[in-house]
């Protein structure tokens, strides 16, 4: 079962920012939080990841929360390529456990 | 273009028929995975590799058999045991399996009738 809660929808204007929350109430010590996402009929596609720091990239921002029981993943100015089903996943490091997917937030950016 | 690649992209077949789908990497990783995936659904995985030469059985590994003979190759066999073949199944492939930073290929969707 998948150790995380997502909405299951979300909707987003083009060119607002996307805050998609996930909670992980149950998360470990040393587990880290990762975020994919989905395109239609596409393979996941990896977004970014963390531990307890804030992390950014070029694709998107992942705020942890100081208890880490949640997150949000933000996409500062969301186009409509952004339209897919998003994947919170919390996974231990260095450990040879899978990635387990569940049901994601589908997440739709209107113009 | 280092990826990974999949194919067919559709495949239909008759059911009692075996069917082998195709995943090739050139990331030089060391680690390939195995998912499917049914509608609305998120994926469950089916046969990992650590190495070449090795692979274990993940939570729906039941009709299913792989191969790793080649780092590059983890082609994917549906047998005629599998009850609901029909699926949309997903290969991947990490630096090594302690890494949760996994690369998708684009899928192939099979369709058994």
């Amino acid at each position: 079962d998948a150790k995380t809660t997502q909405p299951t929808s979300m909707d987003c204007a083009e060119g607002r920012a996307a805050n998609l929350p996930c909670n992980h109430s149950t998360i470990s010590g040393n587990e880290y939080v990762y975020w994919y996402r989905q395109i239609h009929s596409q393979g996941p596609q990896y977004i970014i990841h963390g531990l307890k720091n804030n992390e950014t990239n070029e694709m998107a921002s992942l705020i942890i929360t100081e208890d880490r029981k949640s997150s949000t993943l933000i996409l500062p100015h969301a186009t409509l390529r952004d339209t897919a089903v998003y994947y919170c996943i919390v996974r231990v490091e260095l450990d040879t456990d899978k990635l387990i997917f569940g049901t994601g937030t589908r997440l739709q950016v209107f113009p | 273009d280092g990826g990974i690649t999949q194919s067919p992209k559709y495949l239909f077949r008759k059911e009692g028929q075996n069917v082998t789908l195709s995943c090739e990497q050139n990331l030089n990783h060391d680690a390939m995975y195995w998912y499917r995936q049914d509608p609305g659904q998120g994926l469950r995985l089916i046969y990992y590799s650590q190495i070449v030469n090795d692979f274990q059985k993940g939570d729906i590994a039941e009709g299913y058999s792989v191969s790793r003979e080649k780092k590059e190759s983890f082609p994917l066999t549906v047998t005629s045991a599998q009850k609901n073949p029909t699926a949309f199944y997903l290969c991947a492939s990490s630096i090594t399996t302690d890494y949760g930073e996994q690369y998708f290929g684009p899928g192939t969707r099979l369709t058994v009738t």
